[in-house]
């Protein structure tokens, strides 16, 4: 089974401080993926990766970086956060894809970060 | 422009039944890959199910089966015989052949089963 594991599901931060959040997959992915799900809005994507120390923007990346230093491992980095960033953060990988076929993306449990 | 609508907020659903869940898709690529997930309350997001644009039969893992409509632009999810286990959002998803990687998400659909 693939498993996708997430370093925290609740996080507290203050606003102005350095957030990481960290995403580890197992089943040696290409493509890495983070979300952000606000209710009523669905899953956002922020930023997503399709290669070691290769990112490329989503939809919603301002705020935000992201590091893929090695394969299995891909980090959301808020550099100073705000308020307007409380929400939760999910992680999804999913395997190269070299036609359009059923490749699904699978996610870690999310992190749940709440910036007073 | 939304490319991805789920016009039900939340339904109930009394448990046994059989429940539909809308998906109304936009795109004029020919080539694209509809997706169901489902979120429980634990927060982690399922695959489901999945349809292809070029595929010729409905697509079904199951009890799930996806009633795809190409010239409606429609791919609704079909819960046969629900369970309170069901009990979760639901979320359609899109991928357009342009793309390898992103997938479009609807707001989702929450579903809950009655006893």
């Amino acid at each position: 089974d693939v498993k996708v594991t997430q370093s925290s599901r609740y996080l507290v931060k203050r606003t102005g401080e350095k957030v990481f959040l960290e995403c580890v997959q197992d089943m040696d992915h290409e493509n890495m993926f983070w979300y952000r799900q606000d209710p009523g809005l669905g899953l956002r994507l922020i930023y997503f990766s399709y290669d070691v120390k290769m990112k490329e923007k989503g939809d919603i990346p301002e705020g935000y970086s992201v590091s893929r230093e090695k394969k299995e491992r891909f980090s959301l980095i808020l550099e100073s956060a705000s308020t307007n960033q409380t929400s939760m953060y999910l992680c999804a990988s999913s395997p190269y894809l070299a036609g359009l076929g059923s490749r699904e993306q699978y996610f870690g449990p999310g992190t749940r970060l709440t910036v007073t | 422009a939304q490319k991805i609508t789920q016009t039900q907020p939340g339904m109930f659903v009394q448990e046994k039944e059989a429940v539909t869940l809308d998906c109304t898709y936009d795109t004029s690529d020919p080539s694209y890959g509809l997706f169901w997930y489902k979120q429980p309350s634990s927060g982690e997001m399922i695959f489901l199910i999945y349809q292809g644009s070029y595929d010729q039969q409905n697509a079904t893992e199951g009890r799930y089966s996806l009633n795809f409509q190409k010239a409606r632009k429609s791919a609704n999810l079909v819960i046969s015989a629900s369970q309170l286990g069901d009990s979760a959002m639901y979320f359609c998803a899109m991928r357009e052949g342009q793309s390898n990687y992103q997938l479009i998400w609807g707001a989702g659909t929450k579903l809950i089963i009655k006893p």
